[in-house]
């Protein structure tokens, strides 16, 4: 069975400082995608990142950044020069391959407050 | 492009009632999915649909809860009847096959219902 653990429940920083969520997952398929999602207060999930399983190399999307170490079974995702609009809940989450039916299994979130 | 369009956004209900969440996905988006979240945690997927066919529906309890996409298009997700522990946010998404896009899943606002 897939697992997603996001151990860090709550994180508070000052603004512009940088942000650090930790991931880590469990499954048997080799093949697999990971993604990070932000919930704003207003409910809706919103796509941020994505890394399929065969591709390690840790890239950097404007403020976004992330690094998917295959060897600990981790996918962490950074915000650097965080702003207060940053605020929101982080989820990540594991997708078996889309052959197989794409099911999205989700940690249970990391609560990011950024205050000015 | 419009976005996946759920309704109602709120609802609250005495516990023994039913009730009915409607989701129409982003035009074109074959596979449309239903997840619960409760507070606090990550979304979990009920059930998803291809088309109009479910084909993964081994979290919906089958007992009380309900779903349909008759044209393979929108969807109705029921309950009834409703049980405390019923009281969540439920979110609808879509995604397309289109392979560009990994089988990146849209979300909707989700529908908070409360059971009293």
């Amino acid at each position: 069975a897939q697992k997603v653990t996001q151990a860090q429940t709550e994180i508070s920083v000052v603004e512009k400082e940088d942000v650090t969520l930790d991931c880590v997952y469990e499954t048997r398929d080799t093949t697999y995608y990971l993604f990070w999602y932000k919930q704003p207060p207003s409910g809706e999930l919103v796509f941020l990142i994505r890394r399929n399983s065969f591709d390690e190399q840790n890239e950097i999307s404007g403020r976004y950044s992330w690094n998917f170490q295959k060897s600990t079974s981790s996918f962490n995702f950074t915000i650097t020069a965080s702003q207060v609009v940053d605020s929101a809940v982080y989820f990540c989450a594991l997708s078996e391959a889309p052959a197989a039916g794409n099911k999205l299994t989700f940690g249970g979130g990391t609560r990011v407050l950024v205050k000015p | 492009e419009a976005g996946v369009v759920q309704s109602p956004r709120y609802k609250i209900i005495e516990k023994k009632q039913p009730v009915a969440f409607w989701c129409n996905p982003i035009s074109g988006h074959n596979t449309l999915y239903w997840y619960r979240q409760n507070l606090g945690q990550g979304p979990e997927l009920l059930i998803r649909y291809e088309n109009e066919e479910a084909v993964d529906d081994s979290q919906l309890p089958k007992d009380r809860f309900s779903a349909e996409r008759l044209k393979g298009v929108d969807s109705t997700l029921k309950i009834q009847p409703a049980e405390l522990g019923d009281s969540a946010v439920y979110l609808c998404a879509s995604s397309s096959r289109d392979r560009s896009s990994y089988n990146e899943q849209f979300f909707g606002p989700g529908t908070r219902l409360t059971v009293l």
